[in-house]
């Protein structure tokens, strides 16, 4: 059983629309919980980082997080054809002993269509 | 300047050559990782570094080698290149907080190996 699961897509939603992407993961005590952006041949950025249950926003994108579901989500919107790229989820190993280590999904591809 | 840089950004080899991959940060973080990429099977975890004198074997390090020269430089090396190291290589930076860190992507390195 994978350790962190995404469906690989593509998602495909048109111009303006709201982008749902979604992630599950096997530990149960994983603390930290990570939404990465990678655009075709570039490296993972960064774009949202959740630690607590609910939701947390950062423009126009959401990250949402259940620990009890094992569940952590991310909404883009109001999307754009520049938010088509590949979304990786990552979550921490090791719970309360900070291991350092992220385990990756293996992303979800976006397409935006204009 | 980038803050995470890697040397060289492709590289084409032989089976059975050495070659060094190279990593350079100005970010301050203490700890450093090496990643490959590898379509469909998304980010794999290969050393990792938390100081100097601390490095740790990841998920796939077999076949590859680490140095840690500073605190700033982090090496990746395969002794014996083969064709199934064949990969995109990241390395990353990363800054504790709480339970786990936030990282950092440099480029990247494609590493084709005939």
């Amino acid at each position: 059983q994978k350790e962190v699961e995404q469906n690989s897509g593509p998602l495909s939603v048109p111009e303006g629309a709201i982008a749902s992407l979604n992630c599950t993961y096997s530990d149960r005590g994983s603390q930290s919980f990570f939404w990465y952006r990678q655009y075709s041949g570039k490296s993972p950025e960064l774009i949202m980082s959740i630690y607590s249950n609910g939701d947390k926003e950062d423009g126009r994108f959401t990250a949402q997080l259940n620990k009890a579901s094992q569940y952590v989500s991310l909404l883009i919107r109001d999307s754009q054809p520049s938010d088509s790229a590949t979304y990786l989820c990552a979550v921490n190993v090791g719970g309360s002993s900070n291991t350092g280590k992220l385990i990756f999904g293996q992303g979800t591809t976006l397409q935006v269509k204009p | 300047d980038a803050d995470v840089t890697q040397t060289p950004r492709n590289r084409i080899t032989k089976t059975g050559k050495r070659i060094m991959l190279e990593c350079s940060q100005t970010k301050g973080h203490d700890r450093m990782y090496w990643y490959r990429q590898d379509p469909g099977l998304g980010l794999r975890l290969i050393y990792y570094s938390f100081d100097v004198k601390d490095i740790n074997k990841g998920e796939i390090s077999d076949g590859y080698s680490v140095s840690r020269q500073a605190q700033a430089k982090f090496s990746l090396s395969l002794e014996s290149a083969i064709p199934n190291q064949t990969a995109l290589y990241f390395c990353a930076t990363g800054i504790t907080w709480g339970y786990t860190d936030t990282q950092y992507f440099g480029p990247g390195t494609r590493l084709t190996v005939l």
